[in-house]
Formats: structure tokens, C-alpha cells, sequence
């Protein structure tokens, strides 16, 4: 079983809506959490990153919130648009191994 | 500042082959990763360089193998090649340590055949 889990697999949104993926993790000792942005055929990029004591996180429309105890973690796309259609990875570190989880593919419809 | 390039982006190599892979990392950026990504296993964390050392390493065969040099560029092998090799590698490189910000480069997609 994967240590990372992510849902929804996949997901269709329109133009301008919000929506929510989500990651839960039974990775331990927990280090970070990072989500990732993947366009089809290039690199992941950074979207955040948090540590053990933060619990929210943002960057521009995207806002991610993390609840160690329960091992959960969000990430939530405001307004979206066109250009957000990806792929979302949740990536959790422990502190000598990284697991990564299956995506969320996002497609924003106009 | 030039982003993370990897090279070759192609690359088509046969079973029992070995084959060598770059990666030079943002200037100033010390700590290269690696990654192979697949459809099927999706992203896995093979190594990572800092300072010319491996600090940490991935569970994958020995076939695998990477180093980085005194300029922070690294370098990754996979020898004896097999089908199931054929992935995206993609390598990333942050300031120090793995848990920065990681900036990923466009990967080189190896195909064996």
C-alpha cells in the first residue's frame, strides 16, 4: 500500500472555479510535505512547502493546509484557470526517505 | 539565473547497455536529486548529491549509480540496461539541503528497447 494517497484521481473543473485535492500520508517519522505542479511533459515545479508546526500555506491562488495529527493535507485552487490544468503531486518526506503520491490529474475546462 | 538542464532530453538505448545521464544544477544550488518517473510507479527518489557526497539514496538496484562533481553538476548510470528502465529521469537541485525548494530541470526520457 502506498504510504501516499491522493484523491481524487482525477478531476474536471470549469473555468474560474474552486476546487480541493487531497493527500493522506501514514509516512513516519514526518519531515515535510510539499505539493508539486506537473504540466504534461515537463518538470515538477514547487508549489509549498511545510514542516511539522505549519498548517497553512500559500502561494498565490493556491493555499495548502496540513493536520499532522490526523496526517492530512489539502491543496486548494482559487478562481482556477485554464493554465492549472496538471497534475497535482503530494510529496511526503520522512527524514532519510521521500514518498511521493500517484497525482491528482486537473483539467480546467473553459 | 538559468534554470536546471538536463541532458541528453532523449535518449534510446537497447537491453545490457549502460548509459549515462547530466544534470547541472542553478548556479549556487549545492544539493542535486534525482528521480525516475514512470506511468505506472509514478515518481520515486533514486539519490542525492551535496558537496560530492551521497546523502541519501532511494531503493533501487545497484545498477544505479550517480555522483556530482566539485561544480555541484552530477551525473547518473544506470548499467545493464533492462525494459522496466525506460522512465522520465528527472534530476532537481536546491540550495542545501533536499528540504529547500527544489527546482526540477525537463528531465531526459529514456527509451530501451
Amino acid at each position: 500500500k502506498n504510504q501516499v494517497e491522493q484523491s481524487p484521481q482525477s478531476l474536471i473543473i470549469l473555468e474560474g472555479k474552486n476546487c480541493t485535492l487531497q493527500c493522506n500520508y501514514t509516512v513516519s517519522p514526518f519531515s515535510n510535505l510539499r505539493w508539486y505542479k506537473q504540466d504534461t511533459g515537463r518538470g515538477p515545479v514547487s508549489l509549498t512547502i511545510m514542516t511539522f508546526s505549519e498548517n497553512t500555506k500559500s502561494n498565490g491562488r493556491y493555499t495548502a493546509t496540513l493536520d499532522a495529527d490526523t496526517k492530512q493535507s489539502s491543496l486548494h485552487i482559487t478562481a482556477s484557470q485554464l493554465s492549472d490544468s496538471a497534475s497535482y503531486i503530494c510529496v511526503v518526506s520522512s527524514f532519510n526517505d521521500m514518498r511521493f503520491g500517484a497525482g491528482t490529474r486537473l483539467t480546467v475546462k473553459p | 539565473k538559468a534554470g536546471v538542464t538536463q541532458t541528453p532530453r532523449y535518449l534510446i538505448k537497447t537491453r545490457g547497455q549502460q548509459v549515462t545521464l547530466s544534470c547541472s544544477p542553478i548556479s549556487g544550488h549545492r544539493s542535486v536529486s534525482w528521480y525516475q518517473q514512470t506511468p505506472g510507479q509514478g515518481l520515486q527518489f533514486l539519490f542525492e548529491y551535496f558537496s560530492e557526497t551521497q546523502r541519501n539514496k532511494g531503493n533501487f538496484p545497484g545498477r544505479f549509480s550517480g555522483r556530482q562533481f566539485s561544480n555541484s553538476r552530477s551525473e547518473m548510470n544506470v548499467s545493464t540496461l533492462e525494459l522496466g528502465d525506460s522512465a522520465l529521469y528527472l534530476c532537481a537541485s536546491s540550495l542545501v539541503s533536499g528540504e529547500d525548494t527544489q527546482y526540477f530541470g525537463p528531465g531526459t526520457r529514456l527509451t530501451v528497447l
